[in-house]
């Protein structure tokens, strides 16, 4: 799977928006971009993902650059909840083998 | 619907002991995976099944085995725990490749003393 780089860590406050910026320089034309995201003590959870088209979901959208070359995942309103570390990763339309996970961002939401 | 179940949560192993952890999901995956999680690092893949009666290696295989006769089960087996083999173990299913999203359980704790 090609290469994710994302920051250590974020701060943002409660009831605001977040963004979470990812880069993948070397994304090829079938890679998806997957974003996932690792509550304290649990699983990680998948949270959306996309191919070129900026995608919405319940839980966060996603924006993809016009080059695919970086993209952003968009928390509308953080709760504490939303607390974790977030992965981006690019996975082959057609790739059967696991999740290639990096290190993550750490998002820390303040009350 | 319980998704995918590990057990068991927590395990304490002696050096050279063995044991198999559980891993089963309700959801009629094909795939499933096995990865390791090391403190304050990201999760690498052990093995991967396509379906029943299918197994691949993933990027940190040794020392571990597993197989996969039904396609609900993908029990991961440690033959001779050692302290590197201490770390959180997540299992994941997936319906397909590629774009489809894995599900994960909520991981057993090991800890190789």
């Amino acid at each position: 799977d090609a290469k994710t780089t994302q920051p250590n860590s974020m701060e943002s406050n409660e009831e605001e928006p977040v963004h979470l910026p990812c880069n993948h320089s070397t994304i090829s034309g079938t890679d998806y971009i997957h974003w996932y995201r690792q509550l304290p003590s649990q699983g990680p959870e998948y949270v959306i993902h996309g191919l070129t088209s900026n995608v919405n979901n319940r839980m966060a959208s996603l924006a993809i650059a016009e080059d695919r070359k970086s993209s952003t995942l968009i928390l509308h309103r953080a709760t504490l909840r939303d607390a974790a570390v977030y992965y981006c990763i690019l996975r082959p339309g057609g790739g059967a083998d696991g999740l290639t996970f990096g290190k993550g961002t750490h998002l820390i939401i303040q009350p | 619907n319980a998704g995918v179940t590990q057990t068991p949560k927590f395990r304490i192993l002696k050096i050279g002991q063995s044991m198999t952890l559980q891993c089963t999901q309700d959801m009629n995956h094909n795939y499933m995976y096995w990865y390791r999680q090391d403190p304050g690092m990201g999760l690498k893949l052990i093995y991967y099944s396509v379906g029943a009666g299918i197994t691949d290696k993933g990027e940190v295989p040794n020392g571990y085995n597993v197989s996969r006769s039904t396609t609900e089960d993908f029990p991961l087996r440690l033959e001779l725990a050692a302290p590197s083999q201490t770390s959180v173990y997540f299992c994941a299913s997936s319906y397909a490749t590629g774009y489809q999203p894995q599900h994960f359980g909520d991981g057993t704790r090991l800890s190789i003393l």
